[in-house]
Order: structure tokens, then C-alpha cells, then sequence
């Protein structure tokens, strides 16, 4: 979906390094979501945001820190990369009241060597 | 949490009908379901939610037994472009944490 933007789209990098994967939204949504997906399995949930103020770890925070900084934004950051963190990373938007529907980005493959 | 299960993949032939069922025989009172299409490398798109009996869009129809333990997503006449992973969600309106995706069902559909 072009209204949600996720850079940069492909990265490689060594252990050890800190990365962040952006997060960019045109949908004047207030909630909005980062979620991991591993080669041939689900996405699963690592953090999520209700408003600027709302933080919430999701099922696998650890090793994952987050920023909101405006309502359009959220910055997800990988303080020190492993490589078990190799994996395709999607932002989502959501309004609050519609339930479960979520609109996710294209998505941001990392390597981690 | 509402655990689902699906199958993990189906094969189906243009033209046909697709039924895709999901187990969720611990949904909670407040949960709704809801199901996403995935291609290779994009993002999930949601398709379709319900909460029980029958929802039908565009896309898809989406039936819900009264029990609410199970669900079936009804693709009619699909395409070969219809060929994605299908995602069945149980969670409850404003508590992401309970949203899991699991492995979803693999559909091909042949020519």
C-alpha cells in the first residue's frame, strides 16, 4: 500500500551494528505496528503503538527498541544486530474501531551478517 | 490466546470455488475474525472480518458457525492470481498483542 512506506527497503549488515527501519504513514491512522517474517512461516508481532504516547512490546520485543515520534511516524531499532534477526520486517497502520484490519508496507529485508 | 489452525496448503483449479477452513476452538467472547492474502514479498491485505453467521465484500464470503469454533473463507471462481498464502486472525478490537498470523494456508491455483 503507497499510503504506508517503509525505508530503507533492503539492507545488509554485520553484527553488532545498530540499525533502525523506518516507518512512514499517509493514512492519519493511530495505530500503527512492526511485525517480523521469517522464510515460510507468519508474521509475528514485535511492537506496536496505539497513539504518540502508547508503547506496547509485542510477542517477541526483545532485542527491538521503538520510537514514535509523530503520528505518522515509528522507527523500529535494532540496538546491536545478530543474525537471527535476518528477516523480512513489515510496518502496519490501523484505525482504532476497525477492529483487526491493518494496512501494511512493502516490507524491509534485512541481512544480518 | 485464540490459537487457529489451518491447512497448511491447498491446491485448486481456475474457476472453482476455494473454502478455506480455520479451527479456533478457543475464541474469546470479543474476538473477531479476520482473513489476510499475502503475495511473495509484500505485505499482508486484509480481505475480509467477521464476528458470526455470514460476510460477504467483493472478494470473499466468510462463514461462522454459531459456535464461532471454526470459520471458512470462500474464494469463488479464483484466478491463477489468487495463488498467495491465506492468513486466518482471532483477536479482540484494540488489543493488538492477541493478533498472531500463524503459518497460514498456502494456496496454488492451476491452470
Amino acid at each position: 500500500d503507497a499510503d504506508v512506506t517503509q525505508t530503507p527497503r533492503n539492507r545488509i549488515t554485520k553484527t553488532g551494528k545498530r540499525i533502525m527501519l523506518e516507518c512512514s504513514q499517509t493514512k492519519g491512522h493511530d495505530r500503527m505496528y512492526w511485525y517480523r517474517q521469517d522464510p515460510g512461516l507468519g508474521l509475528r508481532l514485535i511492537y506496536y503503538s496505539f497513539d504518540v504516547k502508547d508503547i506496547n512490546k509485542g510477542e517477541i520485543s526483545d532485542g527491538y527498541s521503538v520510537s514514535r515520534q509523530a503520528q505518522a511516524k515509528f522507527s523500529l531499532s535494532l540496538e546491536s544486530a545478530i543474525p537471527n534477526q535476518t528477516a523480512l520486517y513489515f510496518c502496519a497502520t490501523g484505525l482504532a474501531g476497525s477492529y483487526n484490519e491493518q494496512f501494511f508496507g512493502p516490507g524491509t529485508r534485512l541481512t544480518v551478517l | 490466546l485464540a490459537k487457529t489452525t489451518q491447512p497448511i496448503s491447498m491446491d485448486s483449479y481456475e474457476g472453482q470455488e476455494v473454502n478455506i477452513t480455520c479451527s479456533h476452538n478457543n475464541i474469546a467472547t470479543n474476538d473477531y475474525i479476520t482473513w489476510y492474502q499475502q503475495f511473495p514479498s509484500q505485505g499482508p491485505r486484509f480481505i475480509i472480518q467477521g464476528y458470526k453467521t455470514k460476510v460477504t465484500n467483493e472478494v470473499a464470503s466468510l462463514f461462522i458457525p454459531a459456535d464461532r469454533k471454526s470459520s471458512t473463507l470462500s474464494l469463488p471462481r479464483v484466478s491463477l492470481s489468487d495463488t498467495a498464502v491465506y492468513y486466518c486472525l482471532v483477536g479482540t478490537p484494540g488489543s493488538a498483542r492477541q493478533l498472531t498470523f500463524g503459518s497460514g494456508t498456502q494456496l496454488t491455483v492451476l491452470p
